[in-house]
Formats: structure tokens, sequence, C-alpha cells
């Protein structure tokens, strides 16, 4: 069946470094693929997304690329600061709207 | 504009019992969610509905049934509860026909004796 794959489960980086986060699909008929932030006690929230016909989107520190050859896509935030700290889900879905996510990342961004 | 609410926030069942979570959207959606969050498990989808008049199962459906009552309402119901289903249940909405942003509800923190 679908499956989408996120990595890692943890990362744990300085203040003002770099986050990557990864995840690959299985349905190659997929062809959205949303990033969500859910901090402790939270609803998920949205905070990036990406349609198949583009392959990167920005917004400000964090950025979104895609590789359909590849069925994989990750998740860039820039500059980090302790309020990224969270944890980020990433999601695909094809035209029928059944959406699979990935198991999380926890993200702490060390002071 | 309240968004995607969810009732309760909190619920205590024994083993056995019945309940019915529920959802409303007022935001003129057509797709509904139930999701639920297990600790190092993500969301897994329990049921949706792609419109009014449709459901279909997920990932997890067993244990579960749903109705889409009108277009804004979405429930869950448990028709006889374990401890497996100790869970935080989440419903969601997405406008569809192009548009696949999803909304979350609070969610309900339900916990199976």
């Amino acid at each position: 069946g679908e499956n989408v794959e996120q990595h890692p489960s943890t990362l744990s980086v300085q203040e003002g470094d770099s986050a990557v986060i990864k995840c690959t699909y299985s349905d190659s008929a997929s062809n959205y693929f949303p990033w969500y932030k859910q901090e402790l006690g939270k609803r998920p929230q949205l905070i990036i997304d990406i349609r198949s016909n583009v392959g990167e989107k920005k917004d400000q520190r964090i950025a979104v690329t895609l590789n359909k050859t590849a069925k994989h896509f990750s998740l860039h935030i820039t500059e980090t600061q302790p309020e990224d700290s969270a944890v980020y889900f990433c999601a695909a879905t094809s035209g029928t709207y059944k959406y699979i996510f990935g198991t999380g990342t926890r993200l702490k961004v060390l002071a | 504009n309240a968004g995607v609410t969810q009732t309760p926030k909190f619920q205590v069942l024994k083993t056995g019992q019945s309940m019915t979570l529920q959802c409303a959207q007022d935001m003129n959606h057509n797709s509904m969610y139930w999701y639920r969050q297990d600790p190092g498990m993500g969301l897994r989808l329990i049921y949706y509905s792609a419109s009014e008049g449709t459901t279909d199962k997920g990932e997890v459906p067993n244990g579960y049934n749903v109705s889409r009552l009108n277009k804004r309402e979405f429930s869950l119901r448990l028709e006889s509860a374990a401890p497996s289903q100790t869970s935080v249940y989440f419903c969601a909405s997405i406008l569809g026909t192009g548009s696949y942003e999803q909304y979350f509800g609070p969610g309900t923190r339900l916990t199976v004796t």
C-alpha cells in the first residue's frame, strides 16, 4: 500500500544552523506534498507545501524540494531559532484526497 | 469563522463502552478526515469523506465507524472501546477541487481503561 517514510526521527541543531528533514513516498500518483509543524499539545499546522509540477518552493527561512524521479522530498530550515523546535510531519496525497503522513521528526534547536 | 471544531476535548471510557466524536467545519469544505495520533506513529488515517455522501477507509479503520451527516459534520463512532484505541484524535478538512491544504481541529484526547 501507500507509504511515506520520514528521516530522521529526531534532529538536534545549534541555533543558527540549518536543518534538513527527508521523506520518501511510494505512490507514484502522489501530486501534493505538505509539511506540518506540531507544537506540544497543539494541532498540526501547515508550514509549506509543494505540488508535483514544481521542483522547489521557498518561504523565508523554509524551503521544500521535490525529486519526482526518486520519489522523495525534503524540508530545509535555515538560520534555525529556538521557536522552530517542534515535531515536523511530511505527507503525500494524490487526486483521491487520501493523505498519508510520515512518522514525524522531533527538531530541537539548542540555544 | 471557527474553522474546524471537535467535541469533546477529553474523554475517559471503560473497555466496552461506546462513544461518538463530533467534528464540524464552517469553511464550506468538501472533504473531511479522521486521524489518530499515537506517540512515535505520526498521524494515521482512520476514515475520510472525499465529498458529502461518501466515506472511505484509511489505514486503520478497524473498530471505528463514521457518518458524514451533512457537508459540515463528520462524526467518528467507537462501538466497543478497547485500550488500544487510547489516542489523540484529530479531525481535518480540505476545500478540494484543486485546493489541498488541510485544516485540523484541536483534537480529542481519549483514554480507554
